[in-house]
């Protein structure tokens, strides 16, 4: 069964600390892997997208990386501002006729002053 | 470029009662979808449409109810609410498929008792 977990379940960090986010995926074949974030009463948004050729992705002070083999990816935040705090959210899509996708249940990230 | 707009925000239902959830849509994008967000889990797929007139099920379609009239608009049907619906309920658009950039609503939340 094609699944997506991530780790931690939540997450409380100090104003200006890194911090690293956990996905694993059993998702076959594999497409792409996005990361979304997801603030409080609002709908997500896409940070970045990996496919299988690639393992580091940028988007600002977010960096996500890709291990294809192990089927890992992990997102790291550097220097964390309060307007991090929020759900992140890992997607994995499914190689299908229109690339089914299957969401994590998401990292709830705190940051605190 | 209002994206993604579903109405209402927030509803209270009886049970047995019925309701439809709007969402709009102004990036002229083919792919529309449902889905419903539950505390601690990843986002599942209610239903899909992958252009005016073509609708399709999704992991839990049950209870649910969707047409495509136009390439705008993708509302949702609920008949007969049961409190299992109680959920926040996503809306949300991409250009190429699931697997693709999904723009996503802010998302109605509803409570059946």
């Amino acid at each position: 069964k094609n699944q997506v977990e991530q780790s931690p379940q939540s997450l409380i960090i100090l104003e200006g600390k890194n911090c690293t986010l956990q996905c694993n995926y059993t998702v076959s074949p594999f497409s792409n892997l996005r990361w979304y974030k997801q603030d409080t009463g609002r709908g997500p948004v896409s940070l970045t997208i990996m496919t299988f050729s690639e393992n580091t992705k940028s988007n600002g002070r977010y960096t996500a990386t890709l291990d294809a083999d192990t089927k890992q990816s992990s997102l790291h935040i550097t220097a964390s501002q309060l307007s991090d705090s929020a759900s992140y959210i890992c997607v994995v899509s499914e190689k299908t006729s229109y690339d089914k996708v299957i969401f994590g249940p998401g990292t709830s990230l705190s940051v605190i002053p | 470029n209002a994206g993604v707009t579903q109405t209402p925000k927030f509803r209270i239902l009886k049970i047995g009662q019925s309701m439809t959830l709007q969402c709009a849509q102004d990036m002229n994008h083919n792919y529309m979808y449902w889905y419903r967000q539950d505390p601690g889990m990843g986002l599942k797929l209610i239903y899909y449409s992958v252009g005016a007139g073509i609708t399709d099920k999704g992991e839990v379609p049950n209870g649910y109810n969707v047409s495509r009239s136009t390439t705008e608009d993708f509302p949702l049907r609920l008949e007969l609410a049961a409190p299992s619906q109680t959920s926040v309920y996503f809306c949300a658009s991409s250009y190429s498929g699931q697997g693709g950039t999904q723009y996503f609503g802010p998302g109605t939340r509803l409570l059946v008792l």
